[in-house]
C-alpha cells in the first residue's frame, strides 16, 4: 500500500528565512507521481508541482524549489526568503497508476507553515 | 478559464438526513474525484468518475455515493448522515487525456463544508 509521511506537523519561521518541508513516501510501484499542494485558510487545495518517478531533476520556480531523491524516497519542498503569504498548510501527495491511467491521490497529513512578520 | 466550482459552500444538516453536493469541473476536464477532509483522518479519497462511470472507489460505506453527468458535472450524496460525516468535501477535476498511462494533475475546488448536528 502506498503511504506519504510528513513528519513536521507545524513549522514557524520568521519572514525572509528559508524553510524546508519534508515528504517521505512509500510505494511498490516503479511508476508513480508526486505532488505538492498548498491549502490556504480558504480551504481550496492549490496545485504547486507534479513530478514523475523517472524525473529526478530538481525544480525551481521562483522562491520555490523541490528536491526529489528516489534513493531516500523523499520529495522535499523549500521556500526561500519566505513571506507572510506563504502561511498555509502544505500537502505532499502520491499517485500510482492504474489501468485507467489516473489514480487516486494519497495525501500526507500536511505541514502547517506559519511565517511570522 | 474558470476553476472547479462547488455548491453549496456551507451546509448544516442533522443526523439521519441526507445531503447532495455538486461539483462543476474545469471546462474540458473529464475526470472528477471527491475527497473528504477531517481533522482526524486528513484527506481521504472517496471516488472518481469518468464518462459517467465510477472508475475508482475509496474505503467509505455505501451511504456515500456519487454520479457524473454527460457534461462532466458531478454530484455526491450522503444518506443517513452521522456526526462523523462533518467534514470539508473537496472535488477535483483533471483532463485525463485519452490513452491513459500518465497521472494527470488534479485541480481542486474550494470545497463544501458540511456540519452534521
Amino acid at each position: 500500500a502506498q503511504k506519504v509521511t510528513q513528519a513536521q506537523t507545524e513549522i514557524s519561521v520568521v519572514e525572509k528565512e528559508d524553510v524546508t518541508l519534508d515528504c517521505v513516501y512509500e510505494t511498490r510501484d516503479t511508476t508513480y507521481y508526486l505532488f505538492w499542494y498548498k491549502q490556504p485558510p480558504s480551504g481550496e487545495l492549490v496545485f504547486l508541482i507534479r513530478r514523475n518517478s523517472f524525473d529526478e531533476q530538481n525544480e525551481i520556480s521562483g522562491r520555490y524549489s523541490w528536491n526529489f531523491q528516489k534513493s531516500t524516497s523523499s520529495f522535499n519542498f523549500t521556500i526561500t526568503a519566505s513571506q507572510v503569504v506563504d502561511s498555509a498548510v502544505y500537502f505532499c501527495a502520491l499517485s500510482e497508476l492504474s489501468n485507467f491511467g489516473n489514480e487516486k491521490l494519497t495525501f500526507g497529513t500536511g505541514t502547517r507553515l506559519t511565517i511570522i512578520p | 478559464k474558470a476553476g472547479v466550482t462547488q455548491t453549496p459552500r456551507y451546509l448544516i444538516k442533522t443526523r439521519g438526513q441526507q445531503v447532495t453536493l455538486s461539483c462543476s469541473p474545469i471546462s474540458g476536464h473529464r475526470s472528477v474525484s471527491w475527497y473528504q477532509q477531517t481533522p482526524g483522518q486528513g484527506l481521504q479519497f472517496l471516488f472518481e468518475y469518468f464518462s459517467e462511470t465510477q472508475r475508482n472507489k475509496g474505503n467509505f460505506p455505501g451511504r456515500f455515493s456519487g454520479r457524473q453527468f454527460s457534461n462532466s458535472r458531478s454530484e455526491m450524496n450522503v444518506s443517513t448522515l452521522e456526526l462523523g460525516d462533518s467534514a470539508l468535501y473537496l472535488c477535483a477535476s483533471s483532463l485525463d487525456p485519452p490513452g491513459g498511462g500518465a497521472a494527470d494533475t488534479q485541480y481542486f475546488g474550494p470545497g463544501t463544508r458540511l456540519t452534521v448536528l
